[in-house]
């Protein structure tokens, strides 16, 4: 039982370069999240998704798109990287909407 | 919009209780309070939960005012493994949409032995 898992674990993009991060939990949980924290910041929610095939945005979701893939997959897309999308991300997951979410490991993104 | 205040850090010695206030002003009548410790590099682990009163569970206890206008997180006898981040989340996204979930900015909590 993994939990929550996230690839890359690390990467460094141009500015302008797209990339995808993944997302796959394995509890059978219906909620997923990406959220963003920046250093010595709280976490932002970027995306939710309620269920398979519905997502909604939360307090930060310019320059991002999500695509929830199947009840297990939620993937966070930049189409085009800004320096100051630079930040920590990490999905989560809960059985309930908001309630007790599993995190994972996180993606740490550097845009230059 | 609920949003949260935290204080930045605080300092406490082994084995004493730390008590950790949330201030929330705005909640709506339909939020819950929902507590979360982070570690260096890792991601937020859930710790505690609760819409109002008092709920308790093995590693802490959550105090919730009748005008929840606050919470205060207590951790009892704490050890240097619980030198962490502490995040008080507000809202419910459920209700009230993914755009009124709301973490606090956190409080570091460091444990001297």
């Amino acid at each position: 039982n993994a939990g929550v898992t996230q690839t890359p674990k690390f990467q460094v993009l141009k500015t302008g370069q797209s990339m995808t991060l993944q997302c796959a939990q394995d509890m059978n949980h219906n909620s997923m999240y990406w959220y963003r924290q920046d250093p010595g910041m709280g976490l932002r929610l970027i995306y939710y998704s309620a269920s398979e095939g519905t997502t909604d945005k939360g307090e930060v979701p310019n320059g991002y798109n999500v695509s929830r893939l199947n009840k297990r997959e939620f993937s966070l897309r930049l189409e085009s990287a800004a320096p100051s999308q630079t930040s920590v991300y990490f999905c989560a997951s809960s059985e309930i909407p908001g309630r007790e979410q599993y995190f994972g490991p996180g993606t740490r993104l550097t845009v230059t | 919009l609920a949003k949260t205040t935290q204080p930045i850090s605080m300092d406490s010695y082994e084995g004493q209780e730390v008590n950790i206030t949330c201030s929330h002003n705005n909640i709506a009548t339909n939020d819950y309070i929902t507590w979360y410790q982070q570690f260096p590099s890792q991601g937020p682990r859930f710790i505690i939960q609760g819409y109002k009163t008092k709920v308790t569970n093995e590693v802490a206890s959550l105090f919730i005012p009748a005008d929840r206008k606050s919470s205060t997180l207590s951790l009892p006898r704490v050890s240097l493994s619980d030198t962490a981040v502490y995040y008080c989340l507000v809202g419910d996204i459920y209700q009230t949409g993914a755009n009124n979930l709301f973490f606090g900015t956190g409080t570091r909590l460091t444990v001297i032995p």
